[in-house]
Protein backbone atom coordinates (compact mmCIF):
# COMPACT_ATOMS: atom_id res chain seq x y z
CA UNK A 1 0.00 0.00 0.00
CA UNK A 2 0.81 3.32 -0.84
CA UNK A 3 -0.95 5.30 2.00
CA UNK A 4 -1.81 8.52 1.18
CA UNK A 5 0.03 10.23 -2.19
CA UNK A 6 0.25 13.96 -2.42
CA UNK A 7 1.20 15.53 -5.44
CA UNK A 8 3.39 17.78 -6.00
CA UNK A 9 5.37 18.10 -3.34
CA UNK A 10 6.60 21.23 -4.10
CA UNK A 11 4.82 24.26 -6.48
CA UNK A 12 5.49 27.86 -6.78
CA UNK A 13 2.26 30.17 -8.06
CA UNK A 14 1.84 33.92 -9.14
CA UNK A 15 -0.60 35.52 -7.42
CA UNK A 16 -4.26 35.14 -8.93
CA UNK A 17 -3.42 31.86 -10.47
CA UNK A 18 -5.23 28.98 -9.60
CA UNK A 19 -4.26 25.56 -9.61
CA UNK A 20 -5.15 21.77 -7.68
CA UNK A 21 -3.37 20.13 -5.39
CA UNK A 22 -3.72 16.44 -5.61
CA UNK A 23 -4.26 13.54 -2.94
CA UNK A 24 -4.96 9.79 -3.34
CA UNK A 25 -5.13 7.48 -1.03
CA UNK A 26 -5.10 3.78 -1.78
CA UNK A 27 -6.92 2.20 1.79
CA UNK A 28 -9.80 2.23 1.42
CA UNK A 29 -10.84 5.28 3.91
CA UNK A 30 -14.52 6.75 3.40
CA UNK A 31 -12.61 10.02 5.73
CA UNK A 32 -10.39 12.61 3.99
CA UNK A 33 -9.33 15.61 4.92
CA UNK A 34 -6.93 18.69 4.25
CA UNK A 35 -4.94 20.66 6.56
CA UNK A 36 -3.21 23.42 6.10
CA UNK A 37 0.29 23.99 8.37
CA UNK A 38 1.90 27.11 9.09
CA UNK A 39 4.73 27.88 11.64
CA UNK A 40 3.35 28.01 15.35
CA UNK A 41 0.18 27.27 14.62
CA UNK A 42 -1.28 23.49 14.32
CA UNK A 43 -2.17 21.98 11.86
CA UNK A 44 -6.06 23.66 10.61
CA UNK A 45 -8.78 21.94 8.57
CA UNK A 46 -9.79 23.48 4.99
CA UNK A 47 -12.35 20.98 4.00
CA UNK A 48 -13.29 17.30 4.93
CA UNK A 49 -15.23 14.68 3.31
CA UNK A 50 -16.91 11.52 5.10
CA UNK A 51 -17.60 9.91 1.78
CA UNK A 52 -17.52 9.98 -1.62
CA UNK A 53 -20.00 12.66 -3.22
CA UNK A 54 -20.10 14.32 0.82
CA UNK A 55 -17.93 17.50 1.59
CA UNK A 56 -18.23 19.87 4.08
CA UNK A 57 -16.27 23.18 5.34
CA UNK A 58 -13.26 22.90 7.80
CA UNK A 59 -11.85 25.93 9.81
CA UNK A 60 -10.24 28.03 7.18
CA UNK A 61 -11.99 27.30 3.69
CA UNK A 62 -11.97 30.27 1.66
CA UNK A 63 -10.15 30.67 -1.21
CA UNK A 64 -10.25 26.44 -1.36
CA UNK A 65 -12.87 24.58 -3.13
CA UNK A 66 -12.86 20.47 -2.98
CA UNK A 67 -14.93 17.67 -4.80
CA UNK A 68 -15.40 13.78 -4.01
CA UNK A 69 -16.33 12.16 -7.02
CA UNK A 70 -14.21 8.39 -5.83
CA UNK A 71 -13.49 7.31 -2.35
CA UNK A 72 -9.81 7.12 -3.43
CA UNK A 73 -9.26 10.95 -4.15
CA UNK A 74 -9.83 14.17 -2.92
CA UNK A 75 -8.21 17.19 -4.66
CA UNK A 76 -7.67 20.45 -3.06
CA UNK A 77 -8.70 23.60 -5.79
CA UNK A 78 -7.21 27.31 -5.14
CA UNK A 79 -9.65 29.24 -7.00
CA UNK A 80 -7.12 32.55 -6.82
CA UNK A 81 -3.85 32.06 -5.19
CA UNK A 82 -3.11 34.68 -2.12
CA UNK A 83 0.22 35.36 -0.64
CA UNK A 84 -1.25 33.99 2.60
CA UNK A 85 -2.10 30.95 1.07
CA UNK A 86 1.56 30.24 1.02
CA UNK A 87 1.93 26.89 2.95
CA UNK A 88 2.09 23.23 3.55
CA UNK A 89 -0.83 21.52 2.95
CA UNK A 90 -1.27 17.97 4.32
CA UNK A 91 -3.99 15.69 3.09
CA UNK A 92 -5.40 12.92 5.50
CA UNK A 93 -7.45 9.98 5.60
CA UNK A 94 -9.02 7.37 8.06
CA UNK A 95 -11.27 4.78 7.57
CA UNK A 96 -14.02 6.51 9.11
CA UNK A 97 -14.98 9.91 10.43
CA UNK A 98 -13.95 11.28 13.52
CA UNK A 99 -16.44 9.92 16.04
CA UNK A 100 -16.40 9.04 19.71
CA UNK A 101 -14.46 5.61 18.64
CA UNK A 102 -10.97 4.83 17.61
CA UNK A 103 -9.86 6.43 14.55
CA UNK A 104 -6.10 7.77 13.87
CA UNK A 105 -5.53 9.62 10.72
CA UNK A 106 -2.99 8.52 8.09
CA UNK A 107 -1.60 11.79 6.37
CA UNK A 108 0.69 12.28 2.97
CA UNK A 109 4.15 14.23 2.80
CA UNK A 110 2.37 17.47 2.00
CA UNK A 111 2.58 19.63 -1.15
CA UNK A 112 4.82 23.11 -0.06
CA UNK A 113 3.40 25.72 -1.89
CA UNK A 114 4.73 29.73 -2.40
CA UNK A 115 2.51 32.24 -3.73
CA UNK A 116 4.24 35.23 -5.33
CA UNK B 1 -11.93 30.70 23.34
CA UNK B 2 -10.82 27.14 22.58
CA UNK B 3 -7.27 26.66 22.48
CA UNK B 4 -4.70 23.81 22.38
CA UNK B 5 -0.93 24.78 24.10
CA UNK B 6 2.06 22.62 23.20
CA UNK B 7 5.72 24.36 24.59
CA UNK B 8 6.45 26.10 21.31
CA UNK B 9 9.93 26.09 23.31
CA UNK B 10 11.89 23.23 22.15
CA UNK B 11 13.43 20.27 24.55
CA UNK B 12 16.30 19.37 24.54
CA UNK B 13 17.50 16.08 26.38
CA UNK B 14 20.59 13.67 26.71
CA UNK B 15 20.25 10.05 25.09
CA UNK B 16 18.83 7.83 27.78
CA UNK B 17 16.86 10.70 29.47
CA UNK B 18 13.21 10.20 30.16
CA UNK B 19 11.86 13.05 27.87
CA UNK B 20 7.68 14.89 28.74
CA UNK B 21 5.77 16.64 26.72
CA UNK B 22 2.81 18.41 27.83
CA UNK B 23 -0.43 19.33 26.03
CA UNK B 24 -2.85 21.85 28.12
CA UNK B 25 -6.33 22.28 26.08
CA UNK B 26 -8.58 25.33 27.61
CA UNK B 27 -12.64 24.64 26.72
CA UNK B 28 -12.78 21.46 25.70
CA UNK B 29 -14.24 18.38 26.86
CA UNK B 30 -12.50 15.66 24.18
CA UNK B 31 -13.83 12.34 23.94
CA UNK B 32 -10.17 11.35 22.91
CA UNK B 33 -6.54 12.44 22.60
CA UNK B 34 -4.02 11.50 19.69
CA UNK B 35 -0.13 11.67 20.18
CA UNK B 36 1.63 12.27 16.61
CA UNK B 37 5.15 12.40 15.70
CA UNK B 38 6.04 14.62 12.49
CA UNK B 39 9.38 14.56 10.50
CA UNK B 40 10.94 17.21 9.02
CA UNK B 41 9.40 17.38 5.54
CA UNK B 42 7.11 14.84 6.05
CA UNK B 43 3.39 14.25 7.14
CA UNK B 44 2.41 13.58 10.98
CA UNK B 45 2.44 10.04 11.85
CA UNK B 46 -0.26 8.38 14.52
CA UNK B 47 1.54 7.24 17.71
CA UNK B 48 -0.89 6.68 20.64
CA UNK B 49 -4.69 7.87 21.20
CA UNK B 50 -6.12 7.87 25.12
CA UNK B 51 -9.58 8.11 25.54
CA UNK B 52 -11.12 10.55 28.51
CA UNK B 53 -11.87 7.53 30.80
CA UNK B 54 -8.43 6.49 30.40
CA UNK B 55 -5.57 7.79 32.79
CA UNK B 56 -2.74 5.91 31.13
CA UNK B 57 -1.81 4.65 28.35
CA UNK B 58 1.61 2.35 26.83
CA UNK B 59 3.47 1.77 24.30
CA UNK B 60 6.87 0.40 23.95
CA UNK B 61 8.84 3.37 25.45
CA UNK B 62 5.91 5.52 24.51
CA UNK B 63 3.60 6.33 27.71
CA UNK B 64 0.74 8.70 27.75
CA UNK B 65 -1.43 10.39 30.43
CA UNK B 66 -4.44 12.25 30.37
CA UNK B 67 -5.95 14.20 33.48
CA UNK B 68 -9.35 15.84 32.26
CA UNK B 69 -9.18 17.35 35.34
CA UNK B 70 -6.25 19.64 34.78
CA UNK B 71 -7.06 19.36 31.06
CA UNK B 72 -3.72 18.22 30.44
CA UNK B 73 -1.40 15.10 28.93
CA UNK B 74 1.82 14.38 29.31
CA UNK B 75 3.07 12.51 26.71
CA UNK B 76 6.60 10.66 28.04
CA UNK B 77 9.78 9.49 26.16
CA UNK B 78 11.70 6.64 28.41
CA UNK B 79 15.29 5.68 27.46
CA UNK B 80 15.19 8.21 24.92
CA UNK B 81 17.54 8.01 21.87
CA UNK B 82 18.48 10.24 18.92
CA UNK B 83 16.35 8.83 16.48
CA UNK B 84 13.01 9.91 18.56
CA UNK B 85 14.33 13.90 17.75
CA UNK B 86 11.18 15.18 16.11
CA UNK B 87 8.19 17.45 16.73
CA UNK B 88 5.16 15.84 18.37
CA UNK B 89 2.23 17.28 18.02
CA UNK B 90 -1.07 16.14 20.39
CA UNK B 91 -4.94 16.40 19.00
CA UNK B 92 -7.87 16.39 19.94
CA UNK B 93 -11.63 15.11 19.09
CA UNK B 94 -14.08 16.98 20.45
CA UNK B 95 -16.81 16.03 18.57
CA UNK B 96 -18.32 16.26 15.20
CA UNK B 97 -16.23 15.36 12.36
CA UNK B 98 -12.93 17.41 12.72
CA UNK B 99 -9.97 16.91 14.83
CA UNK B 100 -8.36 19.84 16.20
CA UNK B 101 -4.24 20.34 16.43
CA UNK B 102 -1.99 21.82 18.49
CA UNK B 103 0.87 23.55 17.32
CA UNK B 104 3.64 20.25 18.17
CA UNK B 105 6.80 20.51 20.45
CA UNK B 106 10.23 20.35 18.86
CA UNK B 107 12.62 17.35 21.02
CA UNK B 108 16.43 16.94 20.21
CA UNK B 109 18.13 14.22 21.48
CA UNK B 110 21.36 14.63 22.11
CA UNK B 111 23.90 11.58 21.72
Amino acid sequence: NAGVTQTPKFQVLKTGQSMTLQCAQDMNHEYMSWYRQDPGMGLRLIHYSVGAGITDQGEVPNGYNVSRSTTEDFPLRLLSAAPSQTSVYFCASSYSQPSYSNQPQHFGDGTRLSIL
Amino acid sequence: SQKIEQNSEALNIQEGKTATLTCNYTNYSPAYLQWYRQDPGRGPVFLLLIRENEKEKRKERLKVTFDTTLKQSLFHITASQPADSATYLCALYTGGFKTIFGAGTRLFVKA
